[in-house]
């Protein structure tokens, strides 16, 4: 069954600590995406990627880091410099206007 | 920046009636996209309209397009409750396969 896994489904994040949203596709789709969602909010991008080893800065891409060191993979890094990172995270990927969302983590700050 | 934006932002209605949801986006597009969200979850992908389009229907669901106004509805008939979620319309910035996403509008269905 091909798809987009996210993991994990919560996470919790302490104050100056740096965490790692997991995300993996095996669609074998070029382009992958993060997004954030706040409560009865939209989607704003953070970062996207067209191939691999590129990535270009969303809307929201400050105090987040990613890498995109294989096709399958695209880890979100929320950083100590984010200092609201409590929200909705979803991935995503797609390919010829296709697109695939995973199932989102939710993160919270202890 | 935000392309899509919904209206209204909540929609309550009974089991059976039916459910029409706005979405107006500023720029020119070659598609729309609809995409439902359930609580807590990922969203998953209700129907693609391109811009020489202007219906399109997808068993229950029938979504128009208007390029002259820059708008599109998305109508949900003989609503269920399992049709309680979050319903956005997305469009793709530039000539890139990145979506913006409107703010959503939050559907519930009353039994």
């Amino acid at each position: 069954d091909g798809g987009i896994t996210q993991s994990p489904k919560y996470l919790f994040r302490k104050e100056g600590q740096n965490v790692t949203l997991s995300c993996e596709q095996n669609l074998n789709h070029d382009a992958m995406y993060w997004y954030r969602q706040d409560p009865g909010q939209g989607l704003r991008l953070i970062y996207y990627s067209q191939i691999v080893n590129d990535f270009q800065k969303g809307d929201i891409a400050e105090g987040y880091s990613v890498s995109r060191e294989k096709k399958e993979s695209f880890p979100l890094t929320v950083t100590s410099a984010q200092k609201n990172p409590t929200a909705f995270y979803l991935c995503a990927s797609s390919i010829d206007r296709s697109v695939v969302f995973g199932s989102g983590t939710q993160l919270s700050v202890l | 920046s935000q392309q899509g934006e919904e209206d209204p932002q909540a929609l309550s209605i009974q089991e059976g009636e039916n459910a029409t949801m706005n979405c107006s986006y500023k720029t020119s597009i070659n598609n729309l996209q609809w995409y439902r969200q359930n609580s807590g979850r990922g969203l998953v992908h209700l129907i693609l309209i391109r811009s020489n389009e202007r219906e399109k229907h997808s068993g229950r669901l029938r979504v128009t397009l208007d390029t002259s106004k820059k708008s599109s509805s998305l109508l949900i008939t003989a609503s269920r409750a399992a049709d309680t979620a979050s319903y956005f319309c997305a469009t793709p910035e530039g000539g890139s396969e990145k979506l913006v996403f409107g703010k959503g509008t939050k559907l519930t269905v009353n039994p």
